[in-house]
């Protein structure tokens, strides 16, 4: 059954403490993103990954870091830093087929701070 | 500066009726545009994806134009039903090197009984 997978659904931090989210996916994607998606706004990109032990900052990367030392993993940890970490937190992956590449998206983690 | 406008933001129907959503893009160099369905609380599904060289795409009751002439994609639905309640996002991809996806902000579509 392939797929992308994020745990937790629900996540609750308290301020100044690092949270990470999980990515997995066993599609044999090369490429991994994470989105951040709160109300009335497109999706912002945080960071993404084109090959294992490299990723890239993307438009909002401050507060969050990554790491990619497996294809299949893509984990997200949310920092202190981040000063407002609420939000609803998209990981979807792609595979470069020229005029068709197309994102499949996990099914989000919902991260509120208390 | 590439950007996907969307409209309207926010549409109400009676189940049964039809409806168009729209879609506005200034992105180069363009590669693909794709709609999506995301319903609350969940990740985005793909309805449709199309090349510069498709203007229209099928999947079931969604219908998806593309002129690339004058930038712009409709996605049509058909004979609407309480379950396509959603959220309808139409992302633009450019390629310079890498891909890069350009998001709109959604129609969030509800579908009254």
């Amino acid at each position: 059954d392939g797929g992308i997978t994020q745990s937790p659904k629900y996540l609750f931090r308290k301020e100044g403490q690092n949270v990470t989210l999980s990515c997995e996916q066993n599609l044999n994607h090369d490429a991994m993103y994470w989105y951040r998606q709160d109300p009335g706004q497109g999706l912002r990109l945080i960071y993404y990954s084109q090959i294992v032990n490299d990723f890239q900052k993307g438009d909002i990367a401050e507060g969050y870091s990554v790491s990619r030392e497996k294809k299949e993993s893509f984990p997200l940890t949310v920092t202190s830093a981040q000063k407002n970490p609420t939000a609803f937190y998209l990981c979807a992956s792609s595979i470069p087929r020229p005029g068709y590449n197309e994102q499949f998206f996990g099914p989000g983690t919902r991260l509120t701070v208390l | 500066k590439n950007q996907v406008e969307q409209s309207p933001q926010s549409l109400i129907i009676l189940e049964g009726k039809n409806c168009t959503l729209q879609c506005n893009y200034t992105v180069s160099p363009f590669s693909n545009l794709r709609w999506y369905k995301q319903d609350t609380g969940r990740g985005p599904v793909s309805l449709t994806i199309m090349t510069f060289s498709e203007n229209t795409k099928s999947n079931g009751r969604y219908t998806a134009t593309l002129d690339a002439d004058t930038k712009q994609s409709s996605l049509h639905i058909t004979a609407s039903q309480l379950s396509d309640s959603a959220s309808y996002i139409c992302v633009v991809s450019a390629i310079s090197g890498t891909y890069k996806y350009i998001f709109g902000t959604g129609t969030r579509l509800k579908v009254l009984a």
